[in-house]
């Protein structure tokens, strides 16, 4: 069973499309996040999510939604992609906090 | 946000030698400190962390110190095997404590 599985695992779309990514834990964990991971490696926060309840959002544009429908499930909707959105976008889970992440697979996305 | 620089960005050690990655953090509040592996195209993995309580931690080959008046944590690979190739990743928990912070990775390349 995997523990934090993400769908799509690639996602090439064009530019003006909305597209969701969606991610399920299955680790019983309070806590879920999203993250970006660039061409250059670098891992930067985007959305904290604990309970379902949002705890950080970082400087994102608003062209990106996040939803909890519940702790289990933690979905990304981006409207009207650009270029620059084009990287890997992870999930990851903790059982409380910062403590013990576990990455999903990754969304690799591709704005053409 | 918390600020953590990781050095070097790259590093090439033969096998056998040992390879000493390092990061300094800037927020005083953050108390754990976790060190990812990623593989090419995989999930980044959590190799080792320590707490702020802790000085020192081991685990077979590899190690993570912690001085919290310095603000920084390095993580020791000994004996290094071509296997750890990888890009690494420190880590520091956020001031809101739910989510963290990363460093921007080293990428340690071990020849035979």
């Amino acid at each position: 069973d995997t523990a934090v599985s993400q769908t799509p695992k690639y996602l090439v779309t064009q530019m003006g499309n909305d597209k969701s990514i969606k991610c399920e834990q299955n680790l019983g964990h309070d806590t879920m996040y999203w993250y970006k991971q660039d061409s250059k490696k670098f891992l930067k926060i985007m959305f904290s999510y604990n309970n379902k309840e949002l705890i950080i959002n970082e400087t994102v544009p608003n062209r990106f939604s996040p939803k909890s429908p519940d702790k289990a499930h933690l979905n990304l909707h981006i409207n009207s992609l650009e270029l620059g959105d084009s990287a890997v976008y992870f999930c990851a889970s903790s059982p409380r906090g910062s403590y013990g992440y576990t990455f999903g697979s990754g969304t690799r996305l591709t704005v053409v | 946000g918390e600020n953590v620089e990781q050095h070097p960005s790259t590093l090439s050690v033969q096998e056998g030698d040992s390879a000493v990655i390092k990061c300094t953090y800037s927020d005083s509040a953050s108390n754990y400190f976790p060190w990812y592996k990623q593989e090419l195209g995989k999930r980044p993995q959590l190799i080792i962390d320590i707490r702020s309580n802790v000085g020192e931690k081991k685990d077979q080959r590899i190690a993570v110190t912690l001085n919290k008046t310095a603000k920084h944590f390095s993580l020791h690979i000994t004996e290094t095997q071509p296997e750890d190739s990888a890009v690494y990743f420190c880590a520091a928990s956020s001031n809101s404590g739910y989510a963290l912070n990363f460093g921007k990775g080293t990428s340690l390349l071990v020849t035979p």
